[in-house]
């Protein structure tokens, strides 16, 4: 499985937008990047997906590096609700079964 | 539309003994995957189910086990409990092909 690295943890004001980094150096061609987030006592929740260009939802965007080694997770206005550990998931093509979740990034967001 | 369903919450279970634990996929979905947690730790991938048959499994010894049934609602088995197993079991299910897993709140198994 191509790897990924996230930072262990980021802290953010309420109402300010947060930036979330992911490295994946090995990722290969097919892969596409998947955010999900898991708040605390529940279950992970999928966040958004993208395989080259950049992808923009209700929840947040996600900017793909040109050589897709990179990317990064943008949540543009942050809230109390936010907080939350964020995991950046490299998955095959689209019968490829499993996510690969790592440690993920502990994201707090001070009132 | 119903989510993903898990049942029981909490459960506890001593060394040896045996745990089912069940999810309800959210309606329309054919595949479930579940997961284990251990605290403080990410999810790790045990095993997948597509209409009733494993469809791909993770690096977990063998009395770990499931089942899908038709109404593709599942089960995860796990024999011969060990203190390791101590951990949240979380199901999702999703449509084949489909990107996004929808996840249940998870089962807290706690084996003393």
């Amino acid at each position: 499985d191509a790897k990924t690295t996230q930072p262990n943890s980021m802290e953010s004001n309420e109402e300010e937008p947060v930036h979330l980094p992911c490295n994946h150096s090995t990722i290969s061609g097919t892969d596409y990047i998947h955010w999900y987030r898991q708040l605390p006592s529940q279950g992970p929740e999928y966040v958004i997906h993208g395989l080259t260009s950049n992808v923009n939802n209700r929840m947040a965007s996600l900017a793909i590096a040109e050589d897709r080694k990179s990317s990064t997770l943008i949540l543009h206005r942050a809230t109390l609700r936010d907080a939350a550990v964020y995991y950046c998931i490299l998955r095959g093509p689209f019968n490829d079964y499993k996510l690969s979740f790592g440690a993920g990034t502990t994201v707090t967001v001070r009132a | 539309e119903t989510g993903v369903t898990q049942s029981p919450t909490h459960l506890i279970k001593t060394r040896g003994q045996q745990v089912t634990l069940r999810c309800s996929s959210q309606s329309g979905h054919n595949t479930v995957s579940w997961y284990q947690q251990a605290l403080g730790q990410g999810p790790q991938f045990i095993f997948q189910y597509y209409r009733e048959e494993e469809n791909g499994r993770g690096n977990f010894p063998p009395r770990f086990s499931g089942l899908q049934f038709p109404n593709y609602s599942s089960e995860l088995n796990v024999n011969a409990l060990e203190l390791d197993d101590s951990a949240l079991y979380l199901c999702a299910s999703s449509l084949s092909g489909g990107h996004e897993q929808f996840f249940g709140p998870g089962t807290r198994l706690t084996v003393l």
